[in-house]
């Protein structure tokens, strides 16, 4: 059974770092595609990032420079740093395994950027 | 980056109602397209993929349809947890882009 746990979210002033993380379950991190969705307080869903199982990376333009995600294949857990962190990236951050796009998400993590 | 268009952005129905949902892309993305469904404070859920592949274990009420750029999601008759937010996802290419969502109230 696919199990994803995300953790690492909190309150942050604007201009701070964080760095979420997401334990996963019942598959290998590592061959998988893994993307990162948030979601802003009464908001839509926005894809954000995804790692390829080769390594590769992609991010949408609202955190491209900012945000790098990352994975470590001896934990089998998913990471997002993120950095110069703004008010408009306060939301709920689930990360979620891909399979022909995010299939499996996590129960996610909330993001509060304000002073 | 392709831009995902639904329509409506809300909706009332009744318990039995069939609801058809609509996304329209704004480049041809061949079959990528998946469905989820949100009910408040819950995560999201996949319900369909490429375009009309049903995910593991979702009622068979729920159908998708469409290829290129326009898409449909049914819900041939809807029950009472049926009531939600539904997103559509491109995933044809990078960055993937949400529909803005269609929410699903109770007439």
């Amino acid at each position: 059974e696919v199990q994803l746990v995300e953790s690492g979210g909190g309150l942050v002033q604007p201009g701070g770092s964080l760095r979420l993380s997401c334990a996963a379950s019942g598959f290998t991190v590592s061959s998988s595609y893994m993307s990162w969705v948030r979601q802003a307080p009464g908001k839509g869903l926005e894809w954000v990032s995804v790692i390829y199982g080769g390594g590769g990376t992609y991010y949408a333009d609202s955190v491209k420079g900012r945000f790098t995600i990352s994975r470590d294949n001896s934990k089998n857990t998913l990471y997002l740093q993120m950095n110069t962190l703004r008010a408009d990236d306060t939301a709920v951050y689930y990360c979620a395994r891909d399979s022909r796009g995010p299939a499996d998400l996590g129960q996610g993590t909330l993001v509060t950027v304000s002073s | 980056d392709i831009q995902m268009t639904q329509s409506p952005s809300a909706m009332s129905a009744s318990v039995g109602d069939r609801v058809t949902i609509t996304c329209r892309a704004s480049q041809g993305i061949s079959n990528d397209l998946a469905w989820f469904q949100q009910k408040p404070g819950k995560v999201p859920k996949r319900l369909i993929y490429a375009s009309s592949s049903l995910q593991s274990g979702v009622p068979s009420r729920f159908s998708g349809s469409g290829s290129g750029t326009e898409f449909t999601l049914t819900i041939s008759s809807l029950q009472a947890e049926d009531f939600a937010t539904y997103y559509c996802l491109q995933h044809n290419s990078y960055p993937l882009t949400f529909g803005g969502g269609t929410k699903v109230e109770i007439k």
